[in-house]
């Protein structure tokens, strides 16, 4: 079974900083990965797809990157509404498998 | 627009049958999959399975002794059933529509 490993587990960053998190899976996923971003409380929201595409109406802020089995999700000039999980998960071939998540705090 | 929400039991007992609906609204079923993700208290995410445009299905091999998904397409619901529960199944059960469209969830305890 594939298994996706997120890092790091949690990360601080002050607002207008660039943060970076990192999803990598165990084989070969081509680009069939997405992001999400949760809030407590919240359902998971689509952020990026195939690997590098924005979803519809997410700030330009967020771009994601990466092809196999490094992914990368990049967060310029940081918000203080970013403060959230962030999943990477395999798509369009089953086991649709979700990353462990990172935790993304505001000082 | 399009909508999920998920119905079921707040409290199931141990060993019990888990029965939960997802009911779609501006979605085909017969053009779209429907996936179940659930989420424990406090820990990440979990898919568990999906139905398929086509009816067939896939499941998380963890789980997949325990689990079924089926639907009613005529009434545009989606089913999940998971026998011999367990504390540990306590969770957060959300349907979703490929990563787009997600439910606000359903909280299920498992507890006597």
């Amino acid at each position: 079974n594939i298994v996706m490993t997120q890092s790091p587990k949690s990360m601080s960053i002050s607002v207008g900083d660039r943060v970076t998190m990192n999803c990598k899976a165990s084989q070969n996923v081509y680009n069939n990965i997405a992001w999400y971003q949760q809030k407590p409380g919240q359902s998971p929201k689509l952020l990026i797809y195939y690997a590098s595409n924005r979803y519809n109406g997410v700030p330009d802020r967020f771009t994601g990157s990466g092809y196999g089995t490094d992914f990368t999700l990049t967060i310029n000039s940081v918000q203080a509404e970013d403060a959230a999980f962030y999943y990477c998960q395999r798509i369009y071939n089953s086991p649709f498998t979700f990353g462990s998540g990172t935790k993304l705090e505001i000082k | 627009q399009v909508q999920l929400k998920e119905s079921g039991p707040g409290l199931v007992q141990p060993s019990q049958t888990l029965s939960l609906t997802c009911t779609v609204s501006g979605l085909s079923l017969t053009s779209n999959s429907v996936s179940w993700i659930r989420q424990p208290p406090g820990k990440g995410l979990e898919w568990m399975g999906v139905i398929w445009s086509n009816g067939g299905t896939d499941y998380n091999s963890a789980i997949k002794s325990r689990l079924s998904i089926s639907r009613d397409t005529s009434k545009s619901q989606v089913f999940l059933k998971m026998n011999s529960l367990q504390t540990e199944d306590t969770a957060m059960y959300f349907c979703a529509s490929k990563g787009d469209y997600w439910g606000q969830g359903v909280m299920v305890t498992v507890s006597s």
